[in-house]
């Protein structure tokens, strides 16, 4: 089944707490991106890349980091997440770039304390 | 910079009449529109968009858009609505700026269908 998984589904750490939420495809898609879902902010785009070793900001990257070290992966790395950080995750993946069809993730709950 | 606006945070429709969720956008250059729904505890699901050619487009679930270039616009519509389509609704544009390639969101309309 094509699909793009996310894991963890949940999260609760603490500020400073080093961590990361995996994203991957099996589409063999180029283009990957994560956003973060608010309550009356919509979504709002992280990071994208277009292609492996690719990669570039969105319109909130500040406190975030990623790879694209294969192509069905690209994980979210929050160094030293804070509590401005609690959100809802989504990873998605399109065939080529930001006009194909984006297929999402389940979405990453994250909390931190 | 690119933009897209959802001007009503929430829209109600009785079941069987026709629902319109607006979008308004701000772009540089030829627009690529997107329209994404949200059911609950869901990820997005694409329903339809416009990158070229007729004005009227066809998506999933019998949703269509119309692109307005006049009005800077493109609105969602279904002839009929059905309980089912309760869900959060959003926009989406194209953003090349800078030689990017992003997708910038709306803040989201959750329409609720009553039976």
């Amino acid at each position: 089944e094509a699909q793009v998984t996310q894991n963890p589904r949940y999260l609760i750490t603490v500020t400073g707490k080093k961590l990361t939420v995996t994203c991957s495809q099996n589409m063999n898609h180029e283009y990957m991106s994560w956003y973060r879902q608010d309550p009356g902010l919509g979504l709002r785009q992280i990071y994208y890349s277009m292609n492996v070793e690719v990669t570039d900001k969105g319109d909130v990257p500040e406190g975030y980091k990623v790879s694209r070290k294969e192509k069905r992966n690209f994980p979210l790395i929050l160094e030293s997440p804070s509590p401005n950080q609690t959100s809802l995750y989504f990873c998605a993946s399109s065939l080529t770039d930001s006009t194909d069809t984006q297929y999402f993730g389940p979405g990453t709950r994250l909390t931190v304390l | 910079a690119q933009s897209v606006a959802q001007p009503e945070d929430q829209v109600n429709v009785a079941e069987g009449n026709p629902l319109t969720v607006k979008c308004t956008y701000s772009v540089s250059g030829n627009p690529y529109l997107f329209w994404y729904v949200q059911y609950p505890n869901r990820g997005l699901q694409f329903l339809l968009k416009y990158i070229t050619g007729d004005n009227l487009v066809k998506g999933s679930y019998g949703f269509e858009a119309e692109f307005n270039k006049s009005q800077t616009s493109f609105h969602l519509k279904k002839p009929s609505a059905l309980v089912s389509d309760s869900a959060l609704y959003f926009c989406a544009v194209r953003d090349r700026s800078y030689n990017t390639d992003k997708l910038i969101f709306g803040t989201g309309t959750r329409l609720q269908v009553f039976p």
